[in-house]
């Protein structure tokens, strides 16, 4: 149980584009959802809470007009990039909270990459 | 902000227990301690979570010391499949009864044959 599914895993745009990527809770209702975002090399950070119903909640330096997030119901978030540049290219990964006690299900991610 | 330090690399042997450390000196009394790791280009995996009590499930033994200001993962008998950065995470509130997971730089554990 527990599993989150994240779409697409792979997305190659042009630069000054859209491109939306997809967090699904398939067994679960998740009152919660994260977005992170992960460089080469890096480790995972924060970009984003969302709860369902409500705005979402952005970290400190992460533009929320460029990163659209929308988390319409308990089963579905989406993140779209918006006016993408080759600097937004990054591995995109998507968290939901709820369903069994540890609470943190992480999606597989999205190979964003803008040229 | 992430609360804990860990080292950057670590090796063990395979069919060895993997012993991977965690501080978090700052960690207040309602803060739980998870563990997450990721291989390449995956999404991070649930290990283990704990409060203060250590805590064992299929995967892995969690090791939490009195003070709480640190914690050890253990893996007892490591394969090459468990290659991967492991990351120790201090759950922190962050308003409106939400919690988030900040994840500090990890320890990339490299099981040898």
């Amino acid at each position: 149980g527990a599993v989150v599914s994240q779409h697409p895993s792979r997305v190659i745009c042009k630069s000054g584009t859209s491109v939306k990527i997809e967090c699904r809770s398939l067994d679960f209702q998740a009152t919660t959802m994260f977005w992170y975002r992960q460089f080469p090399k890096q480790s995972l950070m924060l970009m984003a809470t969302s709860n369902e119903g409500s705005k979402a909640t952005y970290e400190q330096g992460v533009e929320k007009d460029k990163f659209l997030i929308n988390h319409a119901s308990l089963t579905l978030s989406t993140l779209t990039v918006t006016s993408a540049h080759p600097e937004d290219s990054s591995f995109y990964i998507c968290s939901a909270r709820g369903g069994q006690n540890y609470g943190y299900t992480f999606g597989s991610g999205t190979r964003l990459t803008v040229v | 902000d992430a609360k804990t330090t860990q080292p950057p690399s670590m090796d063990c042997a395979e069919g060895r227990a993997a012993n991977l450390p965690c501080n978090h000196s700052t960690i207040s009394g309602n803060e739980y301690v998870y563990w997450y790791r990721q291989i390449h280009s995956q999404g991070p995996q649930y290990i283990i979570h704990g409060l203060k009590n250590n805590e064992t499930n299929e995967m892995a033994s969690l090791i939490i010391t009195e003070d709480r200001k640190s914690s050890t993962l253990i893996l007892p008998h490591a394969t090459l499949r468990d290659t991967a950065v492991y990351y120790c995470i201090v759950r922190v509130e962050s308003g409106g009864s939400n919690y988030k997971l900040t994840f500090g730089k990890g320890t990339l554990l490299t099981v040898n044959p």
